[in-house]
């Protein structure tokens, strides 16, 4: 079975670009998660969806990131201007929604803002 | 917010010797998960616990949830190369979305033959 599938692997990008990221989760899951990795602040949750639906963008740095979830297959995060200080390995995460904590994660997409 | 501490930061044993590693949090946690990041990939769940005083283990590896539900171990025994990578626990930060993770710094095992 195919697990997360995030798109691209690497992104390098100069800054005020925009970036988006592509996830697709496993087939079946409801529940998916944009999780950003940095040295500095190790693994974050940036926002969740169930259903489609977003119900916690807390975690989501300002204004500069969006993210959707127009079906249940596919999610995007943006980054619109992208700035260096967003360099970090982002993640994207699905589950099944119950009350385990198992979240499957994809491989990461490593982005570099220059 | 809760905020997890684990240690140690890194460990360089050689093969066949056992790791211990352990994570404590400022605030009461409902469950405690234990996740691994091999390079390059995203996190793996390894164990879940779910119960305080909770021992569970998942082949050569050990892990509890401790009594005060505040701090939780996992132990590796006999490590092989291929146990390196980095180690994070994990809680969640609310009970009504169990994905909603809050992560360890982690701690990352380097294995030597």
């Amino acid at each position: 079975d195919a697990g997360v599938i995030q798109s691209p692997r690497h992104e390098v990008t100069e800054m005020g670009q925009e970036v988006t990221l592509r996830c697709k989760p496993i087939s079946g899951h409801n529940s998916l998660f944009w999780y950003r990795q940095t040295m500095m602040r190790g693994l974050e949750l940036l926002i969740y969806f169930n259903n489609n639906v977003p119900i916690d963008d807390s975690g989501m740095p300002e204004d500069r990131f969006s993210a959707k979830m127009p079906n249940a297959s596919f999610s995007t995060l943006k980054i619109q201007p992208s700035e260096p200080r967003d360099s970090a390995v982002y993640f994207c995460a699905s589950s099944l929604g119950s009350n385990t904590g198992e979240l499957f994660f994809g491989e990461g997409s490593r982005l570099t803002v220059l | 917010g809760q905020q997890l501490n684990q240690s140690p930061q890194s460990m360089f044993i050689q093969e066949g010797e056992d790791v211990s590693m352990n994570c404590t949090s400022s605030s009461i946690f409902n469950t405690w998960l234990w996740y691994k990041q091999d390079p390059g990939e995203g996190p793996v769940l390894l164990i879940a616990l779910y119960k305080a005083g909770e021992l569970t283990s998942n082949g050569r590896l050990t892990a509890q949830f401790g009594i005060t539900r505040k701090d939780s171990f996992l132990n590796i025994s006999a490590s092989i190369p291929s146990d390196v990578g980095i180690y994070f626990c994990a809680g969640p930060m609310t009970t009504d979305s169990w994905g909603k993770l809050q992560f360890g710094a982690g701690t990352q095992v380097v294995v030597t033959p």
